[in-house]
């Protein structure tokens, strides 16, 4: 079975630029995460979809950031525009329908680097 | 303070070593709690749930402390492959919020 897919891999832009970093959660799962990790901070979570509807988003870091889901098959996180620290690693999460214990299952990640 | 925190080590133990991962949470009413494993540069993984009466896969154990507001990991007989660093991962819920919340991990390191 095809897991969470996220592109690009890597992301290498100016600061200034748009990025825009996609996600493709498992079929049928209704919940999608966004997260951040970086060495200082960890893995924070950014935003959070459930049925493609954004539930808590008090993770976002600022109005540069933006996150949509459109359909049930696809997420973007979007930042404009960009800067040296938002340099991290990037990842996309989805899970089932709400039950207890249910994991997560992440994406390989987008590493951004912000010059 | 932060909500879930770990010591960030690295613990360096040799092979065949017994480790243990201890992790505190600030919000009592969590109500869920796992152990992810991430290998360098890679994404996540879940390695196990963590439940009230504790719990063994093979050669990990988990335990929960509600009163003391603590989680541990226990593994036994290390491997090599068991480098990686280890997440301790709360859940919260109620209200709007069901989010999981990540410890900035501990680090790993199993020597030959």
């Amino acid at each position: 079975d095809a897991g969470v897919i996220q592109s690009p891999r890597h992301e290498v832009t100016e600061m200034g630029q748009e990025v825009t970093l996609r996600c493709k959660p498992i079929s049928g799962h209704d919940y999608l995460f966004w997260y951040r990790q970086t060495m200082m901070r960890g893995l924070e979570l950014l935003i959070y979809f459930n049925n493609n509807v954004p539930i808590d988003d008090s993770g976002m870091p600022e109005d540069r950031f933006s996150a949509k889901m459109p359909n049930a098959s696809f997420s973007t996180l979007k930042i404009q525009p960009s800067e040296p620290r938002d340099s991290a690693v990037y990842f996309c999460a989805s899970r089932p329908r709400d039950r207890l214990n249910q994991p997560q299952h992440f994406g390989d990640g987008t590493r951004l680097s912000i010059l | 303070r932060k909500e879930v925190e770990q010591d960030p080590g690295p613990f360096n133990v040799p092979e065949g070593a017994t480790v243990a991962f201890n992790c505190t949470y600030s919000n009592s009413a969590s109500q869920s709690f796992f152990w992810y494993r991430q290998d360098c540069r890679k994404e996540p993984k879940l390695l196990m749930s963590v439940y009230s009466s504790g719990n063994e896969d093979g050669r990990f154990t988990a335990q929960l402390n509600r009163a003391s507001q603590y989680i541990s990991l226990l593994i036994r007989d290390s491997k090599l492959s068991d480098s990686a660093t280890y997440l301790c991962v709360v859940r919260d819920y109620g209200g709007a919020t069901n989010k999981l919340i990540f410890g900035t991990g501990t680090l790993l390191a199993v020597q030959p």
